[in-house]
């Protein structure tokens, strides 16, 4: 099993630039959700998918889409990069429904110039 | 009020002395709470959940939680230096969200 596995693991953009983020889930969980983490802010949520056709907003969602494109894969789009977004990126999962234990993928690291 | 508050650190303790995380929640409906360990450059990983009043232990680990208090802790006994890292904690709101705190940086000192 490899667990939560996203791409890239780092990214140079331009503002402006559009890109998507992947992650995809090998435990046949039923809730994924994509976080951003800026130091000294913890983790925020940016969007969730309590199921496989579902997606819900969380904490910071604006500047981004997300598609749940099946049951093991959740997307995060930026359409147009703002240096606000250069963070770092984590796609985690949960068996069952929101509020389980969480596994996180290894991040991906996203720069905006 | 932020909704999930801890000391942001760093907090230093000397190997084999016993490490305290404190985390404080804002909503009193809150029904999960759990522990991540975060190490620099990595991503979290879970240390322990607890769900009921009073204290959950496991290996070296022990959580306490205090919902009338609003409180929920992680003590790290024979702390070592393997332990140094960001801890986070997370708690599942009423509203079935789950929300992290800020994290806390603990140094364990040779």
């Amino acid at each position: 099993n490899a667990g939560v596995t996203q791409t890239p693991k780092f990214q140079v953009l331009k503002t402006g630039q559009s890109m998507t983020l992947q992650c995809a889930q090998d435990m046949n969980h039923n809730s994924m959700y994509w976080y951003r983490q800026d130091p000294g802010m913890g983790l925020r949520l940016i969007y969730y998918s309590a199921s496989e056709g579902t997606t819900d907003k969380g904490e910071v969602p604006n500047g981004y889409n997300v598609s749940r494109l099946n049951k093991r894969e959740f997307s995060l789009r930026l359409e147009s990069a703002a240096p606000s977004q250069t963070s770092v990126y984590f796609c985690a999962s949960s068996e069952g429904s929101v509020g389980k234990t969480q596994y996180f993928g290894p991040g991906t690291r996203l720069l905006v110039l | 009020q932020k909704e999930v508050e801890q000391n942001s650190g760093p907090l230093s303790v000397p190997e084999g002395a016993i490490a305290s995380l404190n985390c404080t929640y804002s909503d009193r409906g809150s029904q999960s709470f759990f522990w991540y360990r975060q190490y620099s450059g990595k991503s979290p990983e879970l240390i322990m959940s607890i769900y009921s009043n009073g204290d959950k232990e496991d290996g070296r680990f022990t959580a306490q939680l205090n919902k009338a208090s609003q409180y929920v802790s992680l003590l790290i006994r024979d702390s070592q230096p393997s332990d140094s890292a960001t801890y986070l904690c997370a708690v599942r709101t009423s509203y079935d969200k789950v929300i992290f705190g800020p994290g806390t940086s603990l140094s364990v000192i040779p």
